[in-house]
């Protein structure tokens, strides 16, 4: 079974502050996905990853493999990115089934 | 560009009674997932579909629940009867293609409330 680990679980930040969000899982995967869900409840998909890095505005993600971890950074943080960040890995074989997501951390950031 | 569109938004009723979730899918897109959120359990997978068909409906929690999709543009998630657990926010979420690579686009959930 695949356990998907997140910290930290709540995360307060000010304003302008770089922020780093980490994901750990057990078992080898295929993708990672990090997710952002606002506080109204929506959930926009943010990235997937496999290998490498990406980036997207001010969002990086990244993902090490051999060492079962991803971290998102968020550069220059404003108080609009405050939400849950969710990270989900997809393990095994076949399309798109076999998601096991984190807790989410709770990012807060402050004007 | 619409997104995916899920019905009701927000729903409330007794213990016992029938629940139907809908959900119609960006147009174009051939994989289909249902989510159910609850503050206990986080985000779980329900339920995907590809080009219709049910692929793995393996966290579906028992057989009170049951799920369709009857063509490219729609889908039903069903609670019968339903329970108080069943509380929870149900997401559905269409992606194109079946790749790994292919990001999953959400709707805003439909708040289940089960008295």
């Amino acid at each position: 079974k695949n356990e998907v680990e997140q910290s930290p679980q709540n995360l307060t930040a000010q304003e302008g502050e770089f922020i780093t969000i980490n994901c750990s899982y057990s078992v080898g995967i295929s993708a990672l996905h990090w997710l952002q869900q606002h506080p109204g409840g929506g959930i926009v998909s943010l990235f997937m990853l496999s290998s490498g890095k990406k980036k997207h505005g001010r969002l990086i993600a990244t993902i090490n493999i051999q060492e079962k971890h991803s971290s998102l950074h968020i550069t220059a943080s404003h108080p609009r990115d405050s939400a849950v960040y969710i990270c989900a890995v997809k393990w095994g074989r076949g399309s798109q089934g076999n998601l096991i997501f984190g807790k989410g951390t709770k990012l807060s950031v402050k004007p | 560009d619409a997104g995916v569109i899920q019905s009701p938004r927000h729903e409330v009723t007794e213990m016992g009674q029938e629940v139907t979730l809908r959900c119609k899918p960006i147009s174009g897109h051939n994989s289909l997932f249902w989510y159910r959120q609850t503050m206990m359990r986080g985000l779980e997978l329900l339920i995907y579909f590809n080009n219709n068909v049910p692929i793995d409906d393996s966290g579906m929690p028992e057989d009170r629940f049951s799920a369709k999709m009857p063509n490219a543009s729609f889908s039903t998630l069903k609670i019968q009867p339903s329970e108080p657990r069943d509380s929870a926010v149900y997401f559905c979420a269409s992606s194109l293609g079946v790749g790994s690579n292919q990001p999953q686009h959400f709707g805003d959930g439909t708040r289940l409330s089960i008295l």
